[in-house]
Protein backbone atom coordinates (compact mmCIF):
# COMPACT_ATOMS: atom_id res chain seq x y z
CA UNK A 1 0.00 0.00 0.00
CA UNK A 2 0.90 3.57 -0.41
CA UNK A 3 1.79 5.31 2.33
CA UNK A 4 1.00 8.86 0.54
CA UNK A 5 -0.73 9.19 -2.33
CA UNK A 6 -1.85 12.04 -4.95
CA UNK A 7 -3.34 12.20 -8.18
CA UNK A 8 -3.46 12.89 -11.00
CA UNK A 9 0.30 11.89 -11.30
CA UNK A 10 0.28 14.33 -14.46
CA UNK A 11 -2.01 17.20 -14.91
CA UNK A 12 -1.79 19.33 -18.33
CA UNK A 13 -4.23 22.54 -18.51
CA UNK A 14 -5.15 25.62 -20.33
CA UNK A 15 -4.54 28.66 -18.59
CA UNK A 16 -7.43 30.26 -16.52
CA UNK A 17 -8.67 26.65 -15.27
CA UNK A 18 -9.71 25.79 -11.95
CA UNK A 19 -7.86 22.57 -10.98
CA UNK A 20 -7.25 20.23 -7.94
CA UNK A 21 -4.62 17.87 -7.02
CA UNK A 22 -6.05 15.40 -4.42
CA UNK A 23 -3.57 13.46 -1.48
CA UNK A 24 -4.32 10.91 1.22
CA UNK A 25 -2.39 9.18 3.52
CA UNK A 26 -2.77 6.19 5.17
CA UNK A 27 0.19 6.03 7.65
CA UNK A 28 -2.06 7.68 10.65
CA UNK A 29 0.06 10.89 10.87
CA UNK A 30 -1.15 14.51 11.99
CA UNK A 31 0.70 16.71 9.81
CA UNK A 32 -0.05 17.11 5.91
CA UNK A 33 1.95 19.68 3.89
CA UNK A 34 2.54 20.80 0.15
CA UNK A 35 5.37 21.50 -1.30
CA UNK A 36 6.28 22.84 -4.75
CA UNK A 37 9.30 22.17 -6.74
CA UNK A 38 9.88 24.37 -9.35
CA UNK A 39 12.33 23.33 -13.02
CA UNK A 40 15.47 24.40 -10.82
CA UNK A 41 14.41 21.81 -8.33
CA UNK A 42 14.09 23.74 -5.74
CA UNK A 43 11.36 22.65 -3.12
CA UNK A 44 9.00 25.52 -1.27
CA UNK A 45 6.44 24.88 1.68
CA UNK A 46 2.99 26.28 0.42
CA UNK A 47 0.96 24.98 3.36
CA UNK A 48 1.08 22.97 6.58
CA UNK A 49 -1.97 21.23 8.28
CA UNK A 50 -2.29 19.98 11.62
CA UNK A 51 -5.34 17.70 12.72
CA UNK A 52 -7.01 19.26 9.71
CA UNK A 53 -6.29 22.41 10.83
CA UNK A 54 -4.08 25.05 9.25
CA UNK A 55 -0.98 26.05 10.37
CA UNK A 56 1.19 27.48 7.86
CA UNK A 57 0.13 29.64 4.60
CA UNK A 58 3.82 30.43 3.34
CA UNK A 59 2.41 33.74 1.19
CA UNK A 60 0.57 31.29 -1.19
CA UNK A 61 -1.42 33.22 -3.80
CA UNK A 62 -5.68 33.08 -2.91
CA UNK A 63 -5.57 31.32 -5.93
CA UNK A 64 -4.55 28.48 -4.12
CA UNK A 65 -6.98 26.80 -1.79
CA UNK A 66 -5.93 23.95 0.31
CA UNK A 67 -9.25 21.81 2.57
CA UNK A 68 -8.62 19.16 4.63
CA UNK A 69 -11.86 16.97 4.56
CA UNK A 70 -10.04 14.58 7.79
CA UNK A 71 -6.51 14.20 9.05
CA UNK A 72 -6.05 11.52 5.97
CA UNK A 73 -6.87 13.78 3.16
CA UNK A 74 -5.43 17.29 2.34
CA UNK A 75 -6.90 18.52 -1.03
CA UNK A 76 -5.15 21.27 -3.83
CA UNK A 77 -7.83 23.66 -5.25
CA UNK A 78 -5.80 26.50 -7.79
CA UNK A 79 -8.01 28.59 -9.40
CA UNK A 80 -7.51 30.56 -12.47
CA UNK A 81 -4.17 28.56 -13.48
CA UNK A 82 -1.57 31.04 -14.99
CA UNK A 83 1.63 29.81 -16.95
CA UNK A 84 3.90 30.14 -13.90
CA UNK A 85 1.92 28.17 -11.92
CA UNK A 86 3.46 25.06 -13.74
CA UNK A 87 5.69 22.96 -11.52
CA UNK A 88 5.69 19.52 -9.42
CA UNK A 89 3.50 19.76 -6.67
CA UNK A 90 4.13 17.59 -3.89
CA UNK A 91 2.30 16.20 -1.35
CA UNK A 92 3.43 14.90 2.37
CA UNK A 93 2.66 13.81 6.11
CA UNK A 94 4.97 13.53 9.32
CA UNK A 95 3.61 12.13 12.96
CA UNK A 96 3.65 15.19 14.32
CA UNK A 97 6.41 18.26 13.42
CA UNK A 98 9.16 18.15 11.69
CA UNK A 99 10.77 16.36 14.24
CA UNK A 100 9.76 13.51 12.59
CA UNK A 101 10.79 12.38 8.97
CA UNK A 102 8.21 13.49 6.33
CA UNK A 103 6.99 10.96 3.70
CA UNK A 104 6.19 12.56 0.28
CA UNK A 105 3.67 11.55 -2.42
CA UNK A 106 5.47 11.04 -5.84
CA UNK A 107 4.14 14.17 -7.10
CA UNK A 108 1.93 15.67 -9.50
CA UNK A 109 3.18 17.77 -12.57
CA UNK A 110 1.09 20.18 -13.54
CA UNK A 111 1.86 22.13 -16.90
CA UNK A 112 -0.07 24.98 -17.89
CA UNK A 113 0.07 25.92 -21.54
CA UNK B 1 14.84 32.81 2.93
CA UNK B 2 16.41 29.60 2.14
CA UNK B 3 17.66 28.16 4.89
CA UNK B 4 19.97 25.38 3.08
CA UNK B 5 22.36 25.49 0.77
CA UNK B 6 24.30 22.50 -0.74
CA UNK B 7 27.47 22.25 -1.75
CA UNK B 8 28.95 21.32 -4.64
CA UNK B 9 25.21 21.33 -6.90
CA UNK B 10 26.56 18.48 -9.08
CA UNK B 11 29.10 15.37 -8.40
CA UNK B 12 29.76 12.60 -10.77
CA UNK B 13 31.84 9.57 -9.53
CA UNK B 14 33.02 5.84 -10.66
CA UNK B 15 30.71 3.28 -9.06
CA UNK B 16 32.73 2.34 -5.39
CA UNK B 17 34.07 5.76 -4.62
CA UNK B 18 32.69 7.69 -1.68
CA UNK B 19 30.42 10.39 -1.99
CA UNK B 20 30.16 13.78 0.40
CA UNK B 21 27.79 16.69 -0.01
CA UNK B 22 27.98 19.04 2.09
CA UNK B 23 24.65 21.68 3.41
CA UNK B 24 24.91 24.35 5.16
CA UNK B 25 22.11 27.02 7.08
CA UNK B 26 21.76 29.91 8.27
CA UNK B 27 19.55 30.00 11.95
CA UNK B 28 19.48 27.84 14.68
CA UNK B 29 17.75 24.49 14.30
CA UNK B 30 16.15 21.63 15.91
CA UNK B 31 17.40 18.87 13.52
CA UNK B 32 18.49 18.63 10.39
CA UNK B 33 17.27 15.49 7.65
CA UNK B 34 18.89 14.07 4.66
CA UNK B 35 16.60 12.85 1.66
CA UNK B 36 16.93 11.76 -1.65
CA UNK B 37 14.96 12.32 -4.92
CA UNK B 38 15.46 10.27 -7.82
CA UNK B 39 13.95 11.36 -11.18
CA UNK B 40 10.55 11.90 -11.74
CA UNK B 41 9.58 10.43 -8.25
CA UNK B 42 9.27 11.64 -4.80
CA UNK B 43 11.35 12.25 -1.93
CA UNK B 44 12.87 9.92 0.46
CA UNK B 45 13.66 10.26 3.79
CA UNK B 46 17.55 8.98 4.78
CA UNK B 47 18.94 10.14 7.89
CA UNK B 48 17.62 12.92 10.74
CA UNK B 49 20.31 14.06 12.95
CA UNK B 50 19.10 15.97 15.75
CA UNK B 51 21.10 19.42 17.20
CA UNK B 52 22.50 17.82 19.90
CA UNK B 53 24.40 15.21 18.43
CA UNK B 54 27.43 15.36 15.91
CA UNK B 55 27.17 12.31 13.75
CA UNK B 56 24.86 9.25 12.53
CA UNK B 57 25.35 6.45 10.62
CA UNK B 58 22.83 4.57 8.43
CA UNK B 59 24.28 1.72 6.54
CA UNK B 60 26.52 2.77 3.80
CA UNK B 61 25.56 6.33 4.98
CA UNK B 62 27.28 9.04 7.43
CA UNK B 63 25.54 12.24 8.48
CA UNK B 64 27.64 14.75 10.59
CA UNK B 65 26.15 17.94 12.28
CA UNK B 66 28.49 20.96 13.31
CA UNK B 67 25.85 23.45 14.92
CA UNK B 68 28.81 25.68 15.50
CA UNK B 69 29.65 25.84 11.51
CA UNK B 70 25.51 25.45 10.65
CA UNK B 71 26.61 23.20 8.44
CA UNK B 72 26.33 19.34 7.81
CA UNK B 73 27.49 16.69 5.65
CA UNK B 74 26.26 13.02 4.21
CA UNK B 75 28.68 10.79 2.81
CA UNK B 76 27.97 7.76 0.99
CA UNK B 77 30.36 4.99 0.95
CA UNK B 78 31.09 2.11 -1.66
CA UNK B 79 28.80 4.34 -3.90
CA UNK B 80 26.54 2.45 -6.61
CA UNK B 81 25.00 3.52 -10.09
CA UNK B 82 21.59 3.13 -8.09
CA UNK B 83 22.76 5.70 -5.55
CA UNK B 84 22.43 8.19 -8.99
CA UNK B 85 19.68 10.85 -7.62
CA UNK B 86 19.46 14.50 -6.23
CA UNK B 87 20.18 14.47 -1.92
CA UNK B 88 18.67 17.06 -0.39
CA UNK B 89 19.11 18.35 3.06
CA UNK B 90 16.51 20.11 5.10
CA UNK B 91 15.71 21.80 8.41
CA UNK B 92 13.35 22.84 10.64
CA UNK B 93 12.24 26.50 10.20
CA UNK B 94 13.20 29.07 13.07
CA UNK B 95 9.50 30.61 12.88
CA UNK B 96 7.54 27.37 12.65
CA UNK B 97 8.01 23.66 13.90
CA UNK B 98 5.41 22.85 10.86
CA UNK B 99 7.52 23.55 8.30
CA UNK B 100 10.38 21.95 6.49
CA UNK B 101 12.89 23.95 4.69
CA UNK B 102 15.01 22.51 1.98
CA UNK B 103 18.48 22.88 0.34
CA UNK B 104 18.98 23.54 -3.15
CA UNK B 105 20.64 19.85 -3.69
CA UNK B 106 23.20 17.69 -4.66
CA UNK B 107 23.14 16.24 -8.12
CA UNK B 108 24.71 13.06 -8.10
CA UNK B 109 25.73 10.63 -10.84
CA UNK B 110 27.62 7.45 -9.81
CA UNK B 111 28.71 6.13 -13.42
CA UNK B 112 29.05 2.27 -13.54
Amino acid sequence: DTAVSQTPKYLVTQMGNDKSIKCEQNLGHDTMYWYKQDSKKFLKIMFSYNNKELIINETVPNRFSPKSPDKAHLNLHINSLELGDSAVYFCASSQDWVGSEAFFGQGTRLTVV
Amino acid sequence: SQQGEEDPQALSIQEGENATMNCSYKTSINNLQWYRQNSGRGLVHLILIRSNEREKHSGRLRVTLDTSKKSSSLLITASRAADTASYFCATDAEDSSYKLIFGSGTRLLVRP
